[in-house]
């Protein structure tokens, strides 16, 4: 069964802390990982996709990277609207679906 | 910027009620999802809708379950008879010709079953 973990649950920064959020997959062939921003009440926002180990992808202050195991979303010097939750979501070949990760809470204080 | 549209953004239902939950992917995407997400809980896949039928469903997505698109733009999630536990938010997705390529999610409907 496909699996995606993330860590840590919750995280408080000060604007301009730099930081690191994980996910931990297990997958039957990886076609994807997928990052999504969420706001309170809303529905999940494409941020980036991931197809092969070694990639990375940048925008603005976020950067991901993907290792055969794991992907990391790296934000450098945040700002209180970064605040929000990140999930991270993996798709497997022969399958349409994603199975997400509980999500990182991300704060960012002023 | 196209964006998936979802309405109503909250239904509040009375248990044994039969919901519709409407959508409206992006105009030139031809792969269609709904997810849920408990209060507190992951955002959990329920179904996938290509070419007209079903291409994929959970284990959650049974006999009390139905999607359809009823004309060239909308998409529909069918409850027929609500309980309590189907209570969360429920999201519309969709995708272009590759399966591969990223989803996008709309608003989400919040339903309330009391």
């Amino acid at each position: 069964e496909d699996q995606v973990t993330q860590s840590p649950e919750a995280l408080r920064l000060q604007e301009g802390e730099s930081s690191s959020l994980n996910c931990s997959y297990t997958v039957s062939g990886l076609r994807g990982l997928f990052w999504y921003r969420q706001d309170p009440g809303k529905g999940p926002e494409f941020l980036f996709t991931l197809y092969s180990a070694g990639e990375e992808k940048e925008k603005e202050r976020l950067k991901a990277t993907l290792t055969k195991k794991e992907s990391f979303l790296h934000i450098t010097a945040p700002k209180p609207e970064d605040s929000a939750t990140y999930l991270c979501a993996a798709g497997a070949f022969g399958n349409e679906k994603l199975t997400f990760g509980t999500g990182t809470r991300l704060t960012i204080i002023p | 910027e196209p964006e998936v549209t979802q309405t109503p953004s909250h239904q509040v239902t009375q248990m044994g009620q039969e919901v519709i939950l409407r959508c409206v992917p992006i105009s030139n995407h031809l792969y269609f999802y709904w997810y849920r997400q408990i209060l507190g809980q992951k955002v959990e896949f329920l179904v996938s809708f290509y070419n007209n039928e079903i291409s994929e469903k959970s284990e959650i997505f049974d006999d009390q379950f139905s999607v359809e698109r009823p004309d060239g733009s909308n998409f529909t999630l069918k409850i027929r008879s609500t309980k309590l536990e189907d209570s969360a938010m429920y999201f519309c997705a969709s995708n272009k010709i590759d399966r591969g390529s990223e989803q996008y999610f709309g608003p989400g409907t919040r339903l309330t079953v009391t």
